[in-house]
């Protein structure tokens, strides 16, 4: 089952807005991985971090591997409509390198 | 290059009825990695393969779902017999070693 505490649940904003989630977990995790899941389809990775303070963007998104290694959190600047979706973040623990937990995802809205 | 492939992408059956979905991971991956996402539940790993060998089933929910690799290019999740409470979206997701995992496009399944 889920290990990773993922938050907010939901967020409605307006276009332009900028964005934050964050994932924590109880144990220490190798890998953070935040994904995209866009309705009918799987989800798609967004940003992958390896080392603890770790921070990576990709365009308008940046993420940060937590220095105590059980955190991440994402941000999105200047949010548009096509950012709607459900954020996910996923992560190894490092127990077992190959086992992947999954948060319960963000649902993103965002109004024009 | 083709991502990962699964096959239906939508299955509605009645109860008792076997169900059997499909995958094709990306060629060259040695990793390949069942998930089921429910509502309640989010996503959950059933079971991953490595090299076509199972490593870890600890996620199948009970004896009614097998899962098998007969060669590097082609999984298949099995349901026998299904229920109701099987309903759900499955993913397969392929990687190469501890690479990030790629998902395929997921098959939804209903019992009725």
């Amino acid at each position: 089952g889920q290990q990773l505490n993922q938050s907010p649940q939901s967020m409605f904003i307006q276009e332009g807005e900028d964005v934050s989630m964050n994932c924590t977990s109880s144990s220490i995790f190798n890998t953070w991985l935040w994904y995209k899941q866009d309705p009918g389809e799987g989800p798609v990775l967004l940003i992958a971090l390896y080392k603890a303070g770790e921070l990576t963007s990709n365009g308008r998104l940046t993420a940060q591997f937590g220095i105590t290694r059980k955190d991440s959190f994402l941000n999105i600047s200047a949010s548009i409509p096509s950012d709607v979706g459900i954020y996910f973040c996923a992560g190894r623990p490092s127990y077992n390198n190959n086992d992947m937990r999954f948060g319960a995802g963000t649902r993103l809205t965002v109004k024009p | 290059d083709a991502g990962v492939i699964q096959s239906p992408r939508h299955e509605v059956t009645e109860m008792g009825q076997e169900v059997t979905l499909r995958c094709k991971p990306i060629s060259g991956h040695d990793y390949l990695f069942w998930y089921r996402q429910t509502m309640m539940r989010g996503l959950e790993l059933l079971i991953y393969f490595n090299n076509n060998v199972p490593i870890d089933d600890s996620g199948m929910p009970e004896d009614r779902f097998s899962a098998k690799m007969p060669n590097a290019s082609f999984s298949t999740l099995k349901i026998q017999p299904s229920e109701p409470r099987d309903s759900a979206v499955y993913f397969c997701a392929s990687s190469w070693g501890q690479e990030t995992q790629y998902f395929g496009p997921g098959t939804r399944l209903l019992v009725l």
